[in-house]
Order: C-alpha cells, then sequence, then structure tokens
C-alpha cells in the first residue's frame, strides 16, 4: 500500500519561494505520475501540474508557469514543489498525489495528508 | 484550457435520498472523468475513474457515467458518511468547482 508523506507547515513572507516534499514508500515510485493540487481556505482544488519520474519531465497548470517546479529524487522516492515569487493569495494546503494508474489521466490515489504554506508578512 | 462546472453548487438531502450531481465539460474529454469526496480537513478520496469505474473500496452506492462533455455521480441512499463535498476532475487535471452535500 502506497503512503505519501509530506513535510511540515511553512510560514514565508511575500516574493520569498516554498519548497515542499511528498515521500513515497510502500510501492513503485518511478513509473507513477506525482501530481500537485492546492486549496485555498474554503476554496476548492487547484491542479498545479505532474511529473512522471522515469520521464522527469513536468506539466504545469498554465497560470502557475514560471513560478512553480516540481521534481522528483528517484534515489528517497521523493517528489517536491517549490513555488516562487510568493504572494498571500498563495496561502493553501498543498497537497501530493500518486496516479491511480501510471497515467496520471485516470486520477489520483493516494494522496499526501497535505501541507500548510501561510505566506504573510 | 478545459473548464468543469458542477451543478448543483449546494445540495441539500436527507438519509436515504437518490442524489445526482452533474459535472460539464468545455470540450470533449471522452471518459476522462474522475470524481473525488474531500470531508473537512482532509485530502480528497478518489470515488470514481475513467468515467464509471469504482475505486476500490469504495461503496457499490457510488456510481458515475456520461462521456464527451456531460457526467453525472449518483449516490443512490445517501448515508450519513456521504455528506461532503464533491468534485469532478478532467483527464488528471482541471477540478470542477465542487458540490456540498448538507443535510
Amino acid at each position: 500500500q502506497v503512503q505519501l508523506v509530506q513535510s511540515g507547515a511553512e510560514v514565508k513572507k511575500p516574493g520569498s519561494s516554498v519548497k515542499v516534499s511528498c515521500k513515497a514508500s510502500g510501492g513503485t515510485f518511478s513509473n507513477y505520475a506525482i501530481s500537485w493540487v492546492r486549496q485555498a481556505p474554503g476554496q476548492g482544488l487547484e491542479w498545479m501540474g505532474a511529473i512522471i519520474p522515469i520521464f522527469g519531465t513536468p506539466n504545469y497548470a498554465q497560470r502557475l508557469q514560471g513560478r512553480v517546479t516540481i521534481t522528483t529524487d528517484e534515489s528517497t522516492s521523493t517528489a517536491y514543489m517549490e513555488l516562487s515569487s510568493l504572494r498571500s493569495d498563495d496561502t493553501a494546503v498543498y497537497y501530493c498525489a500518486r496516479g491511480v494508474a501510471p497515467s496520471p489521466i485516470y486520477g489520483f490515489d493516494p494522496w499526501g495528508q497535505g501541507t500548510l504554506v501561510t505566506v504573510s508578512s | 484550457d478545459i473548464q468543469m462546472t458542477q451543478s448543483p453548487s449546494t445540495l441539500s438531502a436527507s438519509v436515504g435520498d437518490r442524489v445526482t450531481i452533474t459535472c460539464r465539460a468545455s470540450q470533449s474529454i471522452s471518459t476522462w472523468l474522475a470524481w473525488y469526496q474531500q470531508k473537512p480537513g482532509k485530502a480528497p478520496k478518489l470515488l470514481i475513474y475513467k468515467a464509471s469505474s469504482l475505486q476500490s473500496g469504495v461503496p457499490s452506492r457510488f456510481s458515475g457515467s456520461g462521456s464527451g462533455t456531460e457526467f453525472t455521480l449518483t449516490i443512490s441512499s445517501l448515508q450519513p458518511d456521504d455528506f461532503a463535498t464533491y468534485y469532478c476532475q478532467q483527464s488528471g487535471s482541471t477540478f470542477g468547482q465542487g458540490t456540498k452535500v448538507e443535510i
């Protein structure tokens, strides 16, 4: 049973960057897409991007292009999401999730527990 | 970008009711649609993938249908544990805005 464990909550200043990690255990890492989804307080889900570790080429949501970077470290089965030039409206819970099949197109299961990122001066 | 529109935004129902949520895509997505349930403070849970395939461990009262641009999630007999927010997602990317199912 695959489990995803994310890094802890972060408080960041506007204009800075944040890097959230997502460590997979209990299953295959390299062949399954890892996606990142965020949820602002009281709002819906926003897809940020995805990567298949074995291929290494990420795909990003257009509105975040240029600010988000998704990477993986296959040696530690860990995925990372870095968001730069942070603004107050980037305050959200950030989730990682693995594709239910190797391609992310089928949907996501399991999910990490979520990481709260608060952007405040 | 493909837009996803769910309706209704909020749904009031009672235990035992049959509940239907609709999701429309701005262009055809074949059957590349997933449905999730989310409860407050928790990560979303996958219910349905590829429009109509039930994820392992999900109760059979949940079902999905549709193709192209119009999709539905049906709960055949609403249970107390089903009061939550439901999201559709196309092709592993864009989500609908959510439907809150409340008492």
